[in-house]
């Protein structure tokens, strides 16, 4: 079945640190890809996709994430995290108009 | 370009009573998607839509549930009658071109 799995419930990181969020996908053929970011009680923000080409991605914010056939992941970075940063993160993928969503990683940035 | 427009924000109902989420997509996205947002299941694909006409309701929980897309600028998704375990927050999503974008979402609370 197509999946995508965030192993990562949680993550605390110190401002001004980098961040990796982990994606592993399980598709048939290499899905579309995508990570949003959700702030409390707003909808999902797309902060960047991926299709085909590149296999590194660059999206707003700063944030940036590397496909990889051979792991089956598109992990999301970013060099130096912002207090701002702090929300929950999801992964996606889709091979049609189906997005199927990981259950999130929500980010808390300590000052 | 106002967004994805939602409404209401906040609703709550009393277990019984007809609710009606309602949904503006964005002015050229041929695609409009439900999904439902809980702790315990993550975000779901509820329907899905595209130029107009229901593709895939199969992620839709029982007959209690119904959506429909009048034309390309409204929809809605109707709950009757409404139980506590529909408590959970409903977005909705227009597409083009693999472009999603989320409303803010509708946070159901049925008492």
């Amino acid at each position: 079945a197509q999946s995508v799995t965030q192993p990562d419930i949680h993550i605390t990181v110190s401002e001004g640190a980098s961040l990796e969020l982990r994606c592993n996908y399980s598709y048939g053929a290499t899905p579309y890809l995508f990570w949003y970011v959700q702030s409390p009680g707003q909808g999902l923000q797309l902060l960047l996709k991926y299709f085909s080409g590149d296999t590194l991605v660059q999206g707003i914010k700063g944030f940036e994430a590397e496909f990889k056939r051979s792991q089956s992941s598109f992990n999301l970075r970013k060099p130096s995290v912002h207090w701002s940063d702090a929300a929950e993160y999801f992964c996606s993928g889709g091979s049609n108009y189906k997005l199927t969503f990981g259950k999130g990683t929500l980010l808390t940035v300590n000052p | 370009d106002a967004g994805v427009i939602q409404s209401p924000r906040h609703e709550v109902t009393e277990m019984g009573q007809e609710v009606t989420l309602r949904c503006k997509p964005i002015s050229g996205h041929n695609s409009l998607f439900w999904y439902r947002q809980t702790m315990m299941r993550g975000l779901e694909l509820l329907i899905y839509f595209n130029n107009n006409v229901p593709i895939d309701d199969s992620g839709m929980p029982e007959d209690r549930f119904s959506a429909k897309m009048p034309n390309a600028s409204f929809s809605t998704l109707k709950i009757q009658p409404s139980e506590p375990r529909d408590s959970a927050v409903y977005f909705c999503a227009s597409n083009y071109n693999y472009g999603y974008t989320f409303g803010s979402g509708t946070r159901l609370t049925v008492v």
